[in-house]
């Protein structure tokens, strides 16, 4: 049973770096497969940030290429999220989540918020 | 980037109904087309993948058509466990999009 956990700092400070780690179980990520990063703002819809391949090769949404960075440790079997110059519209919940080859998100780790605020 | 529109953005409906879910794209995505079940605190869950075909697991109330623009989410017949929002998602090209969602409501 493949399975996904965040972690990272629940508060950031504006202006600062945002930086999630997912660790995934189940399944070796360098089997194949993408995995990406999607958030939430509180109440609202869902936002695809980026995704990354095992051997590092990463794509990124536009709208937030120039702060965003993903970063994969296959001997770790985790993945990272690395969101810079963040602001409160930043504030999410984080989810990661494996990426189908069809480009679809089929198993998903339960989130973590992030606020961001002084 | 591709938009995409969900109708209605919210709905009530009672156990048995039966309920409809539209979704609509800015412009063809063939059958590029997924949705996914939300429930409060909780990570989306995969239904529907190449807009008709049911994730592994998956009750068979669920079903998708559509291709092109114009896509439809059918529960057959709505159960407890089902009122939740609801998400379609784009995955013809990147960057992959989601539409607002849809909550279905207890009538």
């Amino acid at each position: 049973q493949v399975q996904l956990q965040e972690s990272g700092p629940g508060l950031v400070k504006p202006s600062e770096t945002l930086s999630l780690t997912c660790a995934v179980s189940g399944y070796s990520i360098s089997s194949g497969y993408y995995w990406g990063w999607i958030r939430q703002p509180p109440g609202k819809g869902l936002e695809w940030i980026g995704s990354i391949y095992y051997t590092g090769s990463a794509y990124y949404n536009p709208s937030l290429k120039s702060r965003v960075t993903i970063s994969v440790d296959t001997s770790r079997n985790h993945f990272s999220l690395h969101l810079s110059s963040v602001t409160a519209a930043d504030t999410a919940v984080y989810y990661c989540a494996r990426v189908t080859g069809s480009y679809n998100f089929d198993y998903w780790g339960q989130g973590t918020l992030v606020t961001v605020s002084s | 980037d591709i938009q995409m529109t969900q109708s209605p953005s919210s709905l009530s409906a009672s156990v048995g109904d039966r309920v409809t879910i539209t979704c609509r794209a800015s412009q063809s995505i063939s059958n590029n087309l997924n949705w996914y079940q939300q429930k409060p605190g909780k990570a989306p869950k995969l239904l529907i993948y190449a807009a008709s075909s049911l994730q592994s697991g998956v009750p068979s109330r669920f079903s998708g058509s559509g291709s092109g623009t114009d896509f439809t989410l059918t529960i057959s017949s709505l159960r407890p466990e089902d009122f939740a929002t609801y998400y379609c998602q784009q995955s013809y090209s990147s960057p992959y999009t989601f539409g607002q969602g849809t909550k279905v409501q207890i009538k």
